[in-house]
């Protein structure tokens, strides 16, 4: 099993541009989460989803949206990417809430 | 809303030392508490986590931690230092409640540094 795969491991962009990360699972499990890690700050939540077709609102949504239209894939979209959206992005996914979170490899985003 | 305190940004011991990472979470029911390992350019991996009954919770690579209600706190110990220990820890909750859907609550992390 790969477990939980992130695509891409590096970009750059520049302020105004978009793009999407796309987080893969294949353990079957019903939630997935995306964070950003920034120094200090731990590891937040942007938004998260309990199962295919569903997304919720994390802590820190604004700027972000997300889609799970199959339920291996959760994919997070930057409409127009700004500096302060500098920061590594893991995808997480579990089976059951009470679980661990199986942690991607995390994509490192540069918006110049 | 929950929030986890992890005392400490920075902690640094000789190699073969106790090694003691503290964790205070603010929550008047006690939730699921974790503790990940980030080494770096990786993701995290769990080290062990509490859900319930016995509230001292042995995880992997020898590392501990103990749940005291009364203190709201799940510090992380190891006996003895290694070198390869040195990697970043966080801290984490997730409420009990169905509603809560699994999501973490991550404290600010602590970086240790194993010295030889």
């Amino acid at each position: 099993n790969a477990g939980v795969t992130q695509t891409p491991k590096f970009r750059v962009l520049k302020t105004g541009q978009s793009m999407t990360l796309l987080c893969a699972q294949d353990m079957n499990h019903e939630y997935m989460y995306w964070y950003r890690q920034d120094p200090g700050m731990g590891l937040r939540l942007i938004h998260y989803s309990v199962g295919e077709g569903t997304t919720a609102k994390g802590e820190v949504p604004d700027g972000y949206n997300v889609s799970r239209l199959k339920k291996q894939n959760f994919l997070l979209g930057l409409e127009s990417a700004a500096p302060s959206q500098t920061s590594v992005y893991f995808c997480a996914s579990t089976l059951a809430t009470y679980n661990e979170q199986f942690f991607g490899p995390g994509t490192r985003l540069t918006v110049l | 809303a929950q929030s986890v305190t992890q005392l400490g940004s920075h902690v640094s011991v000789s190699e073969g030392a106790l090694v003691l990472l503290r964790c205070n979470y603010s929550s008047s029911v006690p939730p699921y508490l974790f503790w990940y390992v980030q080494y770096p350019n990786q993701g995290l991996q769990l080290l062990l986590k509490y859900t319930s009954a016995a509230t001292l919770v042995k995880g992997i690579n020898g590392f501990e931690a103990e749940f005291k209600k009364s203190e709201t706190s799940f510090h992380l110990t190891k006996p003895s230092a290694h070198m390869s220990d040195a990697a970043e820890y966080f801290c984490a909750v997730s409420d009990r409640t169905r509603t809560s859907y699994g999501k973490l609550t991550f404290g600010q992390g602590t970086i240790l540094t194993v010295h030889p």
